[in-house]
């Protein structure tokens, strides 16, 4: 059974930077598959934010590229987000998730944490 | 706006078959395979159809997937009081290099 679970504040100003770490288990974010970021804003739609592979490849929304970053840590079997700059249109739900085969397609989701950006 | 048109909201009753429609152009549905997300609220969502028309291992066979042209459609059969939760379309989009997303549609068993 694969779960992933992501952590990190719940609450940034203004400008800050929005920082998120998913832990995976029951897998290994060196297998082979790549991982994602998929926010969903209160009563909104779903935007995807990136993707991450093993080595570093990267494949980011190109909305939030000059924000984004994401990073793996292999030894901890974990991979992370920060979004710089924030504003309140990026308070939502984050998930995590695994990319199944193809681009676009999500398997396994993380429950997901609500990232509020105020002051 | 989004790129992925879903209706709003879709309704039937217990036992019977429901369609959710999803519109693209050519550029996504057209080129890629479409995913399928039950999402009841509260809740992450969860992989229903994966290129366009396969089920994921769990996946009840009452869920299926199709796909024509720059549409495609996900039915439900043998509708359950636990199918309403709202359900979101996704796929590649060639142009816009970015993965796109329906703005989800209601489903109520009435």
């Amino acid at each position: 059974q694969v779960l992933l679970q992501e952590s990190g504040p719940g609450l940034v100003k203004p400008s800050g930077t929005l920082s998120l770490t998913c832990t995976v288990s029951g897998d290994s974010v060196t297998s082979g598959h790549w991982w994602s970021w998929i926010r969903q804003s209160p009563g909104t739609n779903l935007e995807w934010i990136g993707d991450i592979y093993r080595g570093g490849n990267t494949n980011y929304n190109p909305s939030l590229r000059n924000r984004l970053s994401m990073s793996m840590d292999e030894s901890k079997n974990q991979f992370s987000l920060e979004l710089t700059s924030v504003t309140a249109a990026d308070t939502a739900l984050y998930y995590c998730a695994r990319v199944m085969g193809v681009v676009g397609q999500f398997d396994y989701w993380g429950q997901g944490t609500l990232v509020t950006v105020s002051s | 706006q989004s790129v992925l048109t879903q209706p709003p909201s879709v309704s039937a009753a217990p036992g019977q078959k429901v369609t959710v429609s999803c519109s693209g152009s050519t550029s996504n549905i057209g080129n890629n395979y479409v995913s399928w997300y039950q999402q009841v609220p509260g809740t992450a969502p969860k992989l229903l159809i994966y290129e366009s028309n396969r089920r994921p291992s769990g996946i009840p066979d009452r869920f299926s997937g199709s796909k024509s042209a720059t549409s495609a459609t996900l039915a439900i059969t043998g509708l359950q009081t636990g199918d309403e939760a709202d359900y979101y379309c996704g796929t590649w989009d060639d142009s816009l290099s970015v993965v796109v997303f329906g703005a989800g549609t209601k489903l109520t068993v009435l």
